[in-house]
């Protein structure tokens, strides 16, 4: 089925790195995505992995993946107060046409000075 | 346009009454696609618009909620009979069609939803 995981809260300090972890169930999904929500805003597509990748570096951000634990993650290199918010993963599976994403909960992040 | 774009940012509307949601897609995006984020939950996909095929409205939460996409473009989302629990975040986002590709969705800003 299909069941995407993640811790509610982080809390780090700034400058500090910051890893978000996610989990999910479906071993047919084919891209795995991380948004960020600031506070009254829509969701920020921030980077994308490809399945059949296991890493992805994208300036201060890096994507790790797992597929045989089915565990995704992003690190955040010296995380800045701008980087407080919600970030999401999401996950795209064939199934139902394989176009509609299934989004984790949501992780909070709070870097603090 | 520059964004998918959506209207209005902020609606409150009495128990009962029906209301339409309005999204702009991002132009030349064939796919269109509703979620409702509720209060401390994530999002819920509700349904996927994509060129003229049939829509996937395997997300709607019950036959008060329809959505139409006029011309493959613009989309309204219209939830008749509003209920307490309909009080949400409800986010549109469109992507690029095609064979391959990672088919990355842009999200709009979202309409808060309120019912009393």
């Amino acid at each position: 089925g299909e069941d995407v995981e993640q811790s509610l809260f982080l809390s780090v300090r700034e400058g500090d790195s910051s890893v978000i972890n996610c989990t999910y169930t479906d071993s047919s999904s084919t891209y795995l995505y991380w948004y960020k929500q600031e506070p009254g805003a829509g969701l920020q597509l921030l980077t994308y992995i490809f399945s059949n990748m296991d890493m992805k570096q994208d300036q201060r951000l890096t994507v790790l993946l797992n597929k045989k634990d089915k565990h995704l993650s992003l690190r955040i290199a010296d995380t800045q107060t701008g980087d407080s918010a919600i970030y999401f993963c999401a996950e795209r599976t064939p199934r139902g046409g394989g176009n509609k994403l299934t989004f984790g909960t949501g992780t909070q992040l709070k870097v603090e000075l | 346009g520059a964004g998918v774009s959506q209207s209005p940012s902020n609606k409150v509307t009495e128990k009962g009454k029906d209301v339409e949601l309005r999204c702009d897609p991002i132009s030349g995006h064939t796919a269109l696609y509703w979620y409702r984020q509720s209060l401390g939950q994530g999002l819920e996909f509700l349904i996927y618009f994509q060129g003229n095929s049939a829509p996937d409205k395997s997300g709607l939460p019950s036959d008060r909620f329809s959505a139409e996409r006029t011309g493959g473009s613009v989309s309204t989302l219209t939830i008749q009979r509003t209920q307490q629990e309909d009080s949400a975040v409800y986010l549109c986002a469109s992507s690029a069609s095609g064979r391959a590709g990672s088919y990355e969705q842009y999200f709009g800003p979202g309409t808060r939803l309120t019912v009393t």
